[in-house]
């Protein structure tokens, strides 16, 4: 079945501490995005990326990080300079640009929690 | 001022009557719309897109686009229980898309 991976769907962080959330699609997408979402808000965009090793901050990129080595993965890093990092992370790809639509699909999201 | 804003909620409609969900957008250059359904702690659906003037219907979904007045809106008709959500609108230009904090939609039996 086709679609976006994401792992873990939950995650601890302690203080001072990086850490990663997996996102991998078998789409064929060649866009990929991060985004954030915190309780009765819409979603934030973080990071996106539209082809292989080149990617472009979104609104709210400080205290993040990504990386796009292969087209199926799109890891994101929560630094320690993220301060309030609590929230629901979400992924999601879709082809470029296909005339006007370029839907969006998402993984089931990584909620990220402060110990 | 935000990109994309919707009518604030909770919106609580009967079953079997017709919700209305309405969005405005700042983005002159906007060029496609859509809608996502996203039930509590899940991930957000895809249910309709539209880039044209008018009205596209999809089951019982109908997504309205008037451009000039920057104004997208969504019915659904003959709500269902299963309706309950919350309903985020998005819209797209420069190869992203900018998304309203979403009205909660409540279908009561």
């Amino acid at each position: 079945d086709g679609g976006i991976t994401q792992s873990p769907k939950y995650l601890f962080r302690k203080e001072g501490q990086n850490v990663t959330l997996s996102c991998e699609q078998n789409l064929n997408h060649d866009a990929m995005y991060w985004y954030r979402q915190d309780p009765g808000q819409g979603l934030r965009l973080i990071y996106y990326s539209q082809i292989v090793n080149d990617f472009q901050k979104g609104d709210i990129a400080e205290g993040y990080s990504v990386s796009r080595e292969k087209k199926e993965s799109f890891p994101l890093t929560v630094t320690s300079a993220q301060k309030n990092p609590t929230a629901f992370y979400l992924c999601a790809s879709s082809i470029p640009d296909t005339g006007l639509v370029i839907a969006q699909h998402f993984g089931d999201g990584t909620r990220l929690s402060i110990l | 001022q935000k990109e994309v804003e919707q009518n604030s909620g909770p919106l609580s409609v009967p079953e079997g009557a017709i919700a209305s969900l309405n969005c405005t957008y700042s983005d002159r250059g906007s060029q496609s719309f859509f809608w996502y359904r996203q039930y509590s702690g899940k991930s957000p659906e895809l249910i309709m897109f539209i880039y044209s003037n008018g009205d596209k219907e999809d089951g019982r979904f109908t997504a309205q686009l008037n451009k000039a007045s920057q104004y997208v809106s969504l019915l659904i008709r003959d709500s269902q229980p299963s309706d309950s959500a919350t309903y985020l609108c998005a819209v797209n230009a420069d190869y992203k898309l900018s998304f309203g904090a979403g009205t909660t939609v409540t279908v009561r039996a």
